[in-house]
């Protein structure tokens, strides 16, 4: 079936710097995207979604680009901070019936002092 | 705010046994999901409901039923817990399209 997959698993960062995780989509017909941010021991939480017919939306410190040319989903955190620690999923959408998403493995963000 | 509830938070189980696991969500919400989640791994989709009285099977569905006789429950039963279902098992909820609410997990190990 089709699949949502990220380039790396574990990506560390100065605090202050800026971050970039990427997620690969295979499923051409997917029309919304969403990425979720999980700390230790809790559920899934909403960052910021978007849907394919938009390139970019921008939130409070982050950033998603969509490019539906390569199929490439990307976040962009700003000034990274020890909170933003977490495993990042990006997830889509394929328009199946029940508003299903497909979740990616996950990318673990370590935020160095 | 509750939003999502999931009751039990841990459970243990011997092989065979049975048990529920049972989300509950105060935002009026017409879809209600089950995923498991393994070490490592991003979330797969067991079963979901768009709405009171309805279920379909997910991703990975054996092994696993689930009843939504009210709106705002979705409940999740094993009938002969396997070792292979030891996991952490969220629910979420969603209006029709667009983000999906999750609870904060019942982590479940079969012995």
């Amino acid at each position: 079936g089709e699949s949502v997959g990220l380039h790396l698993p574990t990506l560390s960062v100065q605090e202050g710097d800026n971050s970039i995780i990427n997620c690969a989509y295979s499923n051409s017909a997917s029309d919304y995207f969403i990425w979720y941010k999980q700390e230790s021991g809790k559920g899934p939480q909403f960052i910021i979604d978007i849907r394919s017919n938009m390139d970019k939306r921008q939130g409070q410190r982050v950033t998603v680009l969509l490019n539906k040319t390569v199929k490439h989903l990307s976040l962009q955190i700003a000034a990274t901070q020890p909170g933003d620690s977490a495993v990042y999923f990006c997830a889509e959408n394929w328009g199946a019936a029940g508003n299903k998403l497909t979740f990616g493995g996950g990318t673990r963000v370590l935020v160095k002092p | 705010n509750a939003g999502v509830t999931q009751t039990p938070k841990f459970r243990v189980l011997k092989t065979g046994q049975s048990m529920t696991l049972l989300c509950a969500q105060d935002m009026n919400h017409e879809y209600m999901y089950w995923y498991r989640q393994d070490p490592g791994m991003g979330l797969r989709l067991i079963h979901y409901s768009v709405g009171e009285g309805t279920t379909a099977k997910g991703e990975v569905p054996d092994g696993y039923n689930v009843s939504r006789l009210k709106k705002q429950n979705f409940l999740l039963g094993l009938e002969s817990a396997a070792p292979s279902q030891t996991s952490v098992y969220f629910c979420a909820s969603s209006v029709y399209t667009g983000e999906l609410f999750f609870g904060e997990g019942s982590r479940l190990t079969v012995l």
